[in-house]
């Protein structure tokens, strides 16, 4: 069975840091990847996602992710981040025919 | 389109009672799915439907039952609510076209608390 690590539960940064969040997954196989974020009381929504081809992958508000198939990471990337990018962000698996697997979840504060 | 929409937003149960979460979606999807979320352990799936008349179990069934009669609707019963089933409570759905691997929209979701 699939299975989803996300390496850091908190991640607290300053306004124009830099982020990385870390998300590898275990499955041998073709696999589709996505990235979600639930802002402060609202529902997940699409960050961004892999299914094939350019494994830089571009989503809203400035967000990437790499997918690196040898170290089966798709990390999540941001040059600068603003207050308003506060939320959690959940990375998610699927392969085959089978469910989405989720990730703990990084929650990301983001100081002013 | 309204997308995902769930009701209640809030609800508290005693334990023993029983209660029908409902979800519905707007945007022809085949697939629905319903999901609980507890504090630093993601989403864990509960029970999921490819199309209507089809349901199946995801990774935490215990407890609950769904149904799917129409496209539209897919409500989560808890028969006897317990303590541990508290939780934030979310419904999704994707359309055929990807499977289980395409974009999941998710409702607002439902806070339950059984006490």
């Amino acid at each position: 069975a699939q299975s989803v690590s996300q390496h850091n539960h908190h991640v607290i940064l300053s306004e124009a840091a830099s982020l990385e969040l870390g998300c590898n997954y275990s499955y041998g196989g073709t696999v589709n990847l996505f990235w979600y974020v639930q802002y402060p009381g609202q529902h997940l929504q699409l960050l961004l996602k892999y299914f094939s081809g350019d494994p830089l992958v571009k989503g809203i508000k400035g967000f990437e992710a790499e997918f690196i198939k040898s170290k089966f990471s798709f990390n999540l990337r941001k040059p600068s981040v603003q207050w308003s990018d506060t939320a959690e962000y959940f990375c998610a698996v699927n392969a085959g025919y089978s469910t989405l697997t989720f990730g703990k979840g990084t929650m990301l504060l983001v100081s002013p | 389109n309204a997308g995902v929409t769930q009701t209640p937003k809030f609800r508290i149960l005693k334990i023993g009672q029983s209660m029908t979460l409902q979800c519905t979606q707007d945007m022809n999807h085949n697939y629905m799915y319903w999901y609980r979320q507890d504090p630093g352990m993601g989403l864990k799936l509960i029970y999921y439907s490819v199309g209507a008349g089809i349901t199946d179990k995801g990774e935490v069934p215990n407890g609950y039952n769904v149904s799917r009669s129409t496209t539209e609707d897919f409500p989560l019963r808890l028969e006897l609510a317990a303590p541990s089933q508290t939780s934030v409570y979310f419904c999704a759905s994707s359309s055929l076209a990807g499977g289980h691997g395409d974009t999941q929209y998710f409702g607002p979701g439902t806070r339950l608390t059984v006490l």
